[in-house]
């Protein structure tokens, strides 16, 4: 069956960078997503990755896709205090109505 | 672009009331919109699959005649909860997911609906 799986708390200090790892299982997934989700409120897509891809950067973010591995991660250079927010991994499966599957999302506490 | 907005935002109602949701994207149509449940610290479960002008497809466990779903056009969906008890009290968060497919499949959310249910 399919399975999002990330850890759920990562703490780091202003200005580091900040890795959030997700490992998936169906390897029919098409794409790859990173949600943010403050308090509160909705979740906010921050980018996506094919699957066939390896690598995708934007501005502060990167992603890299192990898919040997079924590894994806996250990474955010020079975090600051307004990225803390709980991220969410999630894949789209091929030949599905674009349903997505969301790992249980990592809670990135940022300290000043 | 790609904006989605929830009504009401938040919600509290007695038990035994119905609450409709309302799920509007903004700036673009939607053959597809979803709704999603969210409990406190979790993640979000898909509740049902919602295409414009047919019946929505729900997901094991969740019961069509209590969430009532209707698509009636390229850019609202309406969520329902019928008979509303406490246990249904949850974060309702929709997304939609466009028409046209230049955004890789992707699914914008919804700020989500606070249900509160006494």
């Amino acid at each position: 069956g399919e399975d999002v799986e990330q850890s759920l708390f990562l703490s780091v200090r202003e200005g580091d960078s900040s890795v959030i790892n997700c490992t998936y299982t169906d390897s029919s997934s098409t794409y790859l997503y990173w949600y943010k989700q403050e308090p509160g409120a909705g979740l906010q897509l921050l980018t996506y990755i094919f699957s066939n891809m390896d690598m995708k950067q934007d501005q502060r973010l990167t992603v890299l896709l192990n898919k040997k591995d079924k590894h994806l991660s996250l990474r955010i250079a020079d975090t600051q205090t307004g990225d803390s927010a709980i991220y969410f991994c999630a894949e789209s499966m091929r030949g599905s109505q674009g349903n997505l599957i969301f790992g249980k999302g990592t809670k990135l506490s940022v300290k000043p | 672009g790609a904006v989605v907005s929830q009504h009401p935002s938040r919600v509290i109602c007695k038990s035994g009331t119905s609450v409709k949701i309302e799920c509007r994207s903004l700036d673009f149509q939607a053959t597809t919109m979803f709704w999603y449940r969210q409990f406190p610290k979790q993640s979000l479960m898909l509740m049902a699959t919602s295409n414009e002008g047919s019946k929505a497809t729900y997901e094991q466990g969740v019961e069509k005649d209590k969430f009532l779903i209707n698509h009636a056009s390229l850019t609202l969906s309406t969520l329902t909860v019928t008979s509303a008890h406490p246990e249904d009290s949850s974060f309702y968060i929709c997304s939609a997911r466009p028409f046209l497919r230049e955004f890789a499949d992707t699914q914008y959310f919804g700020p989500g609906t606070r249900l509160t249910v006494l």
